[in-house]
Protein backbone atom coordinates (compact mmCIF):
# COMPACT_ATOMS: atom_id res chain seq x y z
CA UNK A 1 0.00 0.00 0.00
CA UNK A 2 1.24 3.61 -0.49
CA UNK A 3 2.14 6.45 2.11
CA UNK A 4 2.89 10.05 2.53
CA UNK A 5 4.88 11.17 5.00
CA UNK A 6 5.17 14.80 5.80
CA UNK A 7 7.00 15.00 8.74
CA UNK A 8 7.17 18.56 9.66
CA UNK A 9 4.06 19.53 11.38
CA UNK A 10 4.12 23.22 10.76
CA UNK A 11 6.64 25.61 9.67
CA UNK A 12 7.13 28.87 10.99
CA UNK A 13 9.43 31.89 9.11
CA UNK A 14 9.89 35.21 9.07
CA UNK A 15 9.03 36.79 5.56
CA UNK A 16 11.38 36.65 2.93
CA UNK A 17 13.37 33.42 4.31
CA UNK A 18 13.29 30.32 1.62
CA UNK A 19 11.35 27.29 3.03
CA UNK A 20 11.32 23.47 2.05
CA UNK A 21 8.64 21.42 2.94
CA UNK A 22 9.60 17.77 2.77
CA UNK A 23 7.29 14.41 1.02
CA UNK A 24 8.65 10.97 1.60
CA UNK A 25 6.55 8.84 -0.49
CA UNK A 26 6.15 4.72 -0.40
CA UNK A 27 4.85 3.10 -3.42
CA UNK A 28 5.47 -0.83 -4.75
CA UNK A 29 4.66 0.49 -8.38
CA UNK A 30 6.97 1.43 -10.93
CA UNK A 31 4.06 4.12 -12.25
CA UNK A 32 2.77 7.08 -9.97
CA UNK A 33 2.20 10.49 -9.65
CA UNK A 34 2.91 12.84 -7.02
CA UNK A 35 1.17 16.08 -6.57
CA UNK A 36 1.54 19.19 -4.06
CA UNK A 37 -1.93 21.18 -3.03
CA UNK A 38 -2.10 24.14 -1.20
CA UNK A 39 -4.75 24.68 1.56
CA UNK A 40 -4.96 28.55 2.34
CA UNK A 41 -7.10 29.59 5.28
CA UNK A 42 -9.95 29.38 3.17
CA UNK A 43 -10.10 26.09 3.21
CA UNK A 44 -9.78 25.17 -0.41
CA UNK A 45 -7.83 22.96 -1.96
CA UNK A 46 -5.39 24.68 -4.28
CA UNK A 47 -3.62 22.44 -7.30
CA UNK A 48 0.50 23.17 -7.56
CA UNK A 49 1.75 20.64 -9.48
CA UNK A 50 1.88 16.88 -10.81
CA UNK A 51 4.78 14.51 -11.24
CA UNK A 52 4.63 11.11 -12.88
CA UNK A 53 7.26 8.83 -12.09
CA UNK A 54 9.35 9.26 -15.35
CA UNK A 55 9.92 12.43 -15.00
CA UNK A 56 12.65 13.17 -12.59
CA UNK A 57 13.36 17.17 -13.92
CA UNK A 58 13.20 19.68 -11.57
CA UNK A 59 10.71 22.31 -11.82
CA UNK A 60 10.53 25.85 -10.76
CA UNK A 61 7.57 28.15 -11.09
CA UNK A 62 8.42 32.09 -9.97
CA UNK A 63 9.25 31.61 -6.50
CA UNK A 64 8.16 27.59 -6.04
CA UNK A 65 10.36 25.03 -7.35
CA UNK A 66 10.28 20.84 -6.59
CA UNK A 67 12.66 18.52 -6.13
CA UNK A 68 11.55 15.12 -7.65
CA UNK A 69 14.20 12.26 -6.29
CA UNK A 70 13.26 8.74 -6.92
CA UNK A 71 16.52 7.40 -5.03
CA UNK A 72 15.38 8.36 -1.76
CA UNK A 73 11.23 8.88 -2.51
CA UNK A 74 11.59 12.33 -1.72
CA UNK A 75 9.58 15.13 -3.67
CA UNK A 76 10.20 18.29 -1.63
CA UNK A 77 8.73 21.61 -1.89
CA UNK A 78 10.79 24.92 -1.93
CA UNK A 79 9.40 28.63 -1.69
CA UNK A 80 12.07 30.99 -2.61
CA UNK A 81 11.46 34.96 -0.45
CA UNK A 82 8.31 33.50 1.17
CA UNK A 83 5.69 35.88 1.54
CA UNK A 84 2.76 36.23 4.35
CA UNK A 85 0.04 34.69 1.36
CA UNK A 86 2.06 31.77 1.44
CA UNK A 87 0.84 30.86 4.23
CA UNK A 88 -1.10 27.59 4.32
CA UNK A 89 -1.29 24.17 4.78
CA UNK A 90 0.62 21.88 2.08
CA UNK A 91 -0.11 18.67 0.86
CA UNK A 92 1.67 16.02 -0.63
CA UNK A 93 -0.35 13.47 -2.43
CA UNK A 94 0.54 10.16 -4.31
CA UNK A 95 -1.28 8.33 -7.07
CA UNK A 96 -0.63 4.92 -8.41
CA UNK A 97 -1.53 4.22 -11.83
CA UNK A 98 -4.90 2.03 -12.46
CA UNK A 99 -5.01 -0.98 -13.83
CA UNK A 100 -7.38 0.46 -16.49
CA UNK A 101 -5.23 3.17 -17.31
CA UNK A 102 -4.44 7.16 -15.80
CA UNK A 103 -4.30 7.88 -11.78
CA UNK A 104 -6.37 6.20 -9.07
CA UNK A 105 -7.34 7.92 -6.09
CA UNK A 106 -4.94 10.28 -4.31
CA UNK A 107 -2.71 9.38 -0.79
CA UNK A 108 -2.46 12.29 1.09
CA UNK A 109 0.37 12.99 3.75
CA UNK A 110 -1.11 14.86 6.78
CA UNK A 111 0.03 18.21 5.70
CA UNK A 112 2.74 20.92 6.72
CA UNK A 113 1.03 24.20 8.33
CA UNK A 114 3.05 26.89 7.13
CA UNK A 115 3.31 30.05 9.12
CA UNK A 116 5.06 33.39 7.31
CA UNK A 117 5.37 35.99 9.90
CA UNK A 118 5.78 39.59 8.71
CA UNK B 1 -18.76 29.86 -11.90
CA UNK B 2 -16.95 27.38 -10.00
CA UNK B 3 -15.73 24.32 -11.90
CA UNK B 4 -17.01 21.82 -9.13
CA UNK B 5 -19.59 23.18 -6.79
CA UNK B 6 -20.72 21.37 -3.45
CA UNK B 7 -23.69 21.42 -1.36
CA UNK B 8 -24.34 22.36 0.85
CA UNK B 9 -21.37 24.47 2.40
CA UNK B 10 -22.22 23.68 5.54
CA UNK B 11 -24.44 21.16 7.48
CA UNK B 12 -25.36 20.48 10.89
CA UNK B 13 -27.50 17.30 11.74
CA UNK B 14 -28.18 14.67 14.40
CA UNK B 15 -27.29 11.31 15.40
CA UNK B 16 -28.76 9.00 13.22
CA UNK B 17 -30.37 11.26 9.78
CA UNK B 18 -29.69 10.28 6.69
CA UNK B 19 -27.81 12.93 5.07
CA UNK B 20 -26.69 13.21 1.15
CA UNK B 21 -23.79 15.84 0.11
CA UNK B 22 -24.25 16.64 -3.94
CA UNK B 23 -20.98 17.26 -6.20
CA UNK B 24 -21.52 18.49 -9.61
CA UNK B 25 -19.29 19.48 -12.00
CA UNK B 26 -18.85 21.49 -15.22
CA UNK B 27 -15.24 20.38 -16.50
CA UNK B 28 -16.53 17.86 -18.43
CA UNK B 29 -14.25 14.53 -16.08
CA UNK B 30 -15.49 11.20 -16.47
CA UNK B 31 -13.74 10.44 -12.71
CA UNK B 32 -14.94 12.00 -9.64
CA UNK B 33 -14.14 11.05 -6.06
CA UNK B 34 -15.09 11.73 -2.36
CA UNK B 35 -12.53 12.68 0.04
CA UNK B 36 -12.94 13.93 3.97
CA UNK B 37 -10.72 15.20 5.54
CA UNK B 38 -9.82 15.47 9.64
CA UNK B 39 -7.69 17.93 12.05
CA UNK B 40 -4.22 16.64 11.45
CA UNK B 41 -5.25 13.49 9.21
CA UNK B 42 -5.14 14.65 6.16
CA UNK B 43 -7.70 13.51 3.55
CA UNK B 44 -8.82 10.03 2.63
CA UNK B 45 -10.29 8.61 -0.06
CA UNK B 46 -14.18 7.70 0.28
CA UNK B 47 -15.34 6.48 -2.88
CA UNK B 48 -14.09 6.77 -6.55
CA UNK B 49 -16.36 6.88 -9.69
CA UNK B 50 -14.60 6.13 -13.06
CA UNK B 51 -17.38 7.10 -14.94
CA UNK B 52 -21.30 6.11 -14.47
CA UNK B 53 -21.54 2.36 -13.99
CA UNK B 54 -18.28 2.23 -12.37
CA UNK B 55 -18.01 3.14 -8.40
CA UNK B 56 -15.47 2.19 -6.04
CA UNK B 57 -14.65 1.79 -2.75
CA UNK B 58 -11.66 3.98 -1.18
CA UNK B 59 -10.13 3.74 2.22
CA UNK B 60 -12.52 4.67 4.33
CA UNK B 61 -15.86 3.66 2.58
CA UNK B 62 -17.84 1.87 5.73
CA UNK B 63 -20.88 4.10 6.60
CA UNK B 64 -21.34 5.85 3.53
CA UNK B 65 -22.49 5.39 -0.06
CA UNK B 66 -23.00 7.04 -3.15
CA UNK B 67 -24.66 7.43 -6.19
CA UNK B 68 -23.03 8.83 -9.87
CA UNK B 69 -26.49 9.91 -11.12
CA UNK B 70 -24.97 11.48 -14.38
CA UNK B 71 -21.57 12.24 -15.47
CA UNK B 72 -21.30 15.97 -14.23
CA UNK B 73 -22.97 14.45 -10.96
CA UNK B 74 -21.57 12.39 -7.90
CA UNK B 75 -23.46 12.24 -4.58
CA UNK B 76 -22.17 11.19 -0.99
CA UNK B 77 -24.29 9.55 1.29
CA UNK B 78 -24.38 8.64 5.44
CA UNK B 79 -27.21 6.50 5.94
CA UNK B 80 -27.30 7.14 9.93
CA UNK B 81 -24.48 9.50 10.95
CA UNK B 82 -22.60 9.47 13.71
CA UNK B 83 -20.56 11.83 15.35
CA UNK B 84 -17.11 10.71 14.14
CA UNK B 85 -18.82 11.41 10.43
CA UNK B 86 -17.74 15.09 11.84
CA UNK B 87 -15.15 16.58 8.66
CA UNK B 88 -14.98 18.30 6.16
CA UNK B 89 -15.57 16.81 3.02
CA UNK B 90 -14.40 17.24 -0.49
CA UNK B 91 -15.73 16.11 -3.81
CA UNK B 92 -12.96 16.30 -6.49
CA UNK B 93 -12.91 15.59 -10.50
CA UNK B 94 -10.27 14.69 -12.51
CA UNK B 95 -9.91 13.23 -16.87
CA UNK B 96 -7.38 11.11 -17.24
CA UNK B 97 -6.46 12.26 -20.95
CA UNK B 98 -3.35 13.07 -22.04
CA UNK B 99 -0.96 16.03 -20.89
CA UNK B 100 1.26 17.83 -18.27
CA UNK B 101 -1.81 17.64 -15.87
CA UNK B 102 -3.66 14.77 -16.90
CA UNK B 103 -5.17 12.92 -13.91
CA UNK B 104 -4.59 16.17 -12.14
CA UNK B 105 -7.77 16.07 -9.46
CA UNK B 106 -9.50 19.05 -9.19
CA UNK B 107 -11.50 20.13 -5.85
CA UNK B 108 -14.88 21.80 -5.14
CA UNK B 109 -14.88 24.26 -2.08
CA UNK B 110 -15.64 21.66 0.85
CA UNK B 111 -19.01 20.61 3.13
CA UNK B 112 -18.53 20.99 6.41
CA UNK B 113 -20.56 18.32 8.61
CA UNK B 114 -21.20 18.55 11.87
CA UNK B 115 -23.10 15.16 13.79
CA UNK B 116 -24.36 16.33 16.88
Amino acid sequence: AQKVTQAQTEISVVEKEDVTLDCVYETRDTTYYLFWYKQPPSGELVFLIRRNSFDEQNEISGRYSWNFQKSTSSFNFTITASQVVDSAVYFCALSEEFSGGGADGLTFGKGTHLIIQP
Amino acid sequence: DADVTQTPRNRITKTGKRIMLECSQTKGHDRMYWYRQDPGLGLRLIYYSFDVKDINKGEISDGYSVSRQAQAKFSLSLESAIPNQTALYFCATSDPGTGKVADTQYFGPGTRLTVL
